[in-house]
């Protein structure tokens, strides 16, 4: 059975840094693509970062040379660097394995 | 350059069906979608991937009265006997090379 377990979130501050973890398991992370979606308080969902299964990986323009997505085979996990963090990135944080499967999410909190 | 158009609501009697619609901006009538479902204080749950001819994939355990449809570039999800845990926000997703797109989402209440 398929499963995605999310970690890593927390409170940060404006300009701080956080990890984010996502653990898969019944399945192989490295064989799909991957995606981060994150969805601010009561608003809707925002696609964030993929990593094909190739390895290349893309951002959207939001995020573009402050997030790194990247992987660990050995692990089967997927990663979230996120750096420079803003206010506007506060949000829950959801992996996705493409297109079927979600996390349950971790909160990211940025404020001072 | 890729968008998806979405209602922001729906509604519908218990026992009734309800059609909800995702418009594909143009030149892009041949993209296929997912349908993601998100019931209140929940996570997404997949329900199926749709292509443009109509054919569809369901998500593991999603009834039957989940379907869907396509026309142009029109993609369609259909709920049949309206369920009060069908209450939520659906969103169509689509895809392209370096590009993931999610539409607003349509909030969907069962009277």
């Amino acid at each position: 059975e398929v499963h995605l377990v999310e970690s890593g979130g927390g409170l940060v501050q404006p300009g701080g840094s956080l990890r984010l973890s996502c653990a898969g398991s019944g399945f192989t992370v490295s064989s799909n693509h991957m995606s981060w979606v994150r969805q601010a308080p009561g608003k809707g969902l925002e696609w964030v970062s993929v990593i094909y299964s190739g390895g290349d990986t893309y951002y959207a323009d939001s995020v573009k040379g402050r997030f790194t997505i990247s992987r660990d085979n050995f692990k089967n996990t997927l990663y979230l660097q996120m750096n420079s963090l803003r206010a506007e990135d506060t949000a829950v944080y959801y992996c996705l394995r493409e297109y079927d499967y979600w996390g349950q999410g971790t909160l990211v909190t940025v404020s001072s | 350059q890729i968008v998806l158009t979405q209602s922001p609501s729906a509604s519908a009697s218990l026992g009734a069906s309800v059609k909800l619609t995702c418009t594909l901006s143009s030149g892009h009538s041949t993209y296929a979608i997912a349908w993601h479902q998100q019931q209140p204080e929940k996570g997404p749950r997949y329900l199926m991937k749709l292509n443009s001819d109509g054919s569809h994939t369901k998500g593991d355990g999603i009834p039957d009265r989940f379907s869907g449809s396509s026309s142009g570039a029109e993609r369609y999800l259909t709920i049949s006997s309206l369920q009060s845990e069908d209450e939520g926000d659906y969103y169509c997703q689509t895809w392209n090379t370096g590009i993931r797109l999610f539409g607003g989402g349509t909030k969907v209440t069962v009277l």
